[in-house]
């Protein structure tokens, strides 16, 4: 199985910053990478799929980059809305994988 | 808008079969693949397998030949059961769908959580 590891695992920030989360798989994955924003009590809302394409309707503040093995999620200014958790996925093979998580939390 | 709703049975005892279905209205359902998730606080969010509307499936190795994902096109439907559950399959299962297999799930359902207790 391709194993994704996420960091940091949890991160402290303040609205109007700029965040990025790094995302590592144990090999090659190409672009088929894909980030998810989950806020408790409910199911994951999609991002970004193929590493850096932006789903339909997520803002713009909101982009992704990488290839291979290491891949980056960045929020450019923090919004109320943005707190929360933050996982990737590997869709290269199967069995299909993610990353561990990355709370991002108001400091 | 395509719109997931999900259901079935909540608490179950060793040993049992967990049922889920799912179903999927606005969209076409044979354009998507549908997948369950599962996430529990020890193991994070976990791939359980794929369907398309062929019947084609993809299943995760980790659950031992133990989980079935079925389909019903003239329903819009798709099923999950997972046989001889322990507390290690106690989680939050969510159905899912993607335009493509491997472009993400851009639909979830609401979530179902599964308890297993004697």
């Amino acid at each position: 199985d391709i194993q994704l590891t996420q960091s940091p695992s949890f991160l402290s920030a303040s609205v109007g910053d700029r965040v990025t989360i790094t995302c590592r798989a144990s090999q090659g994955i190409s672009s088929y990478l894909a980030w998810y924003q989950q806020k408790p009590g409910k199911a994951p809302q999609l991002l970004i799929y193929a590493a850096s394409t932006l789903q339909s309707g997520v803002p713009s503040r909101f982009s992704g980059s990488g290839s291979g093995t290491e891949f980056t999620l960045t929020i450019s200014s923090l919004q109320p809305e943005d707190f929360a958790t933050y996982y990737c996925q590997q869709l290269n093979s199967y069995p299909r994988t993610f990353g561990q998580g990355t709370k991002l939390e108001i400091k | 808008q395509v719109q997931l709703q999900q259901w079935g049975a909540g608490l179950l005892k060793p040993s049992e079969t967990l049922s889920l279905t799912c179903a999927v209205y606005g969209g076409s359902f044979s354009d998507y693949y549908w997948s369950w998730i599962r996430q529990s606080p020890g193991k994070g969010l976990e791939w359980i397998g794929e369907i398309n509307h062929s019947g084609d499936t993809n299943y995760n190795p980790s659950l031992k030949g133990r989980v079935t994902i079925s389909v019903d096109t003239s329903k819009n439907q798709f099923s999950l059961k997972l046989t001889s559950v322990t507390a290690a399959d106690t989680a939050v299962y969510f159905c899912a769908g993607g335009y493509t297999n491997v472009d993400g799930f851009d639909y979830w359902g609401q979530g179902t959580l599964v308890t297993v207790s004697s």
